[in-house]
């Protein structure tokens, strides 16, 4: 069974700019879930989905945003990148929601 | 304020040589405790999921306990192979939704 995918696996981009990521759920899971990781930080919640609707969303500015395709396969966008926003950014998939997330290999964005 | 504190930031052990690794946390609304492995540049691997006090699960090993408060991940015997991050996560339920809270790790070295 194929695993969480998640692409690109990494990204260059200056800031002001806006980049899309995403990722492939493991087959038969709904809930898809995003965390940002830094070396400070470590891993942050930043929202879940579940059947196209957003359940649940961390403390980050609205400049990070979502969205999940009836096939369960979720996109997550940051418009207007800073600096700071550099980052691994990690999706995780499971059943349902409350259930064991799997984490992808994560897309290494670096915002020059 | 949901928080999970992980100790020892890092580990060097010799290999042979047990130890345990410490998750405490201050939650509401805990659903489940997880335990994940981290290799370098890669996504966070599932290990173990405790649910109540006095549970233990087991892996090769590796074995995961849960009080009231804390978790251990207890490294019997270690092998090389065994150095990662190894990281602590509790799951909130926040209004029907989920969140994995992380630690910030604790990195384990083990030299041959």
């Amino acid at each position: 069974k194929a695993g969480v995918t998640q692409t690109p696996r990494y990204l260059i981009k200056t800031r002001g700019q806006q980049v899309t990521l995403s990722c492939s759920p493991i087959s038969g899971h709904r809930s898809v879930s995003w965390y940002q990781q830094t070396p400070g930080q470590g891993l942050q919640f930043l929202f879940e989905y579940f059947s196209e609707t957003q359940r649940n969303k961390g403390n980050f500015p609205g400049r990070f945003s979502g969205r999940q395709f009836s096939n369960s396969r979720s996109e997550m966008n940051v418009s207007t990148l800073e600096l700071g926003d550099s980052a691994l950014y990690l999706c995780a998939s499971s059943l349902g929601t409350l259930n064991i997330q799997y984490f992808g290999a994560g897309t290494r964005l670096s915002v020059l | 304020e949901d928080q999970v504190t992980q100790s020892p930031e890092a580990l060097r052990l010799q290999e042979g040589e047990s130890s345990s690794l410490n998750c405490s946390y201050t939650v509401s609304g805990l659903r489940g405790l997880f335990w994940y492995r981290q290799d370098p540049g890669k996504g966070p691997e599932f290990l173990f999921t405790l649910y109540s006090a006095g549970e233990e699960k087991e892996k090769e090993r590796l074995k995961a306990t849960l009080t009231k408060k804390e978790s251990f991940l207890h490294i019997t015997a270690p092998k090389p192979e065994d150095s990662a991050t190894y990281l602590c996560a509790v799951q909130v339920e926040d209004q029907g939704a989920q969140k994995l809270v992380f630690g910030q790790g604790t990195r384990l070295t083990i030299n041959p």
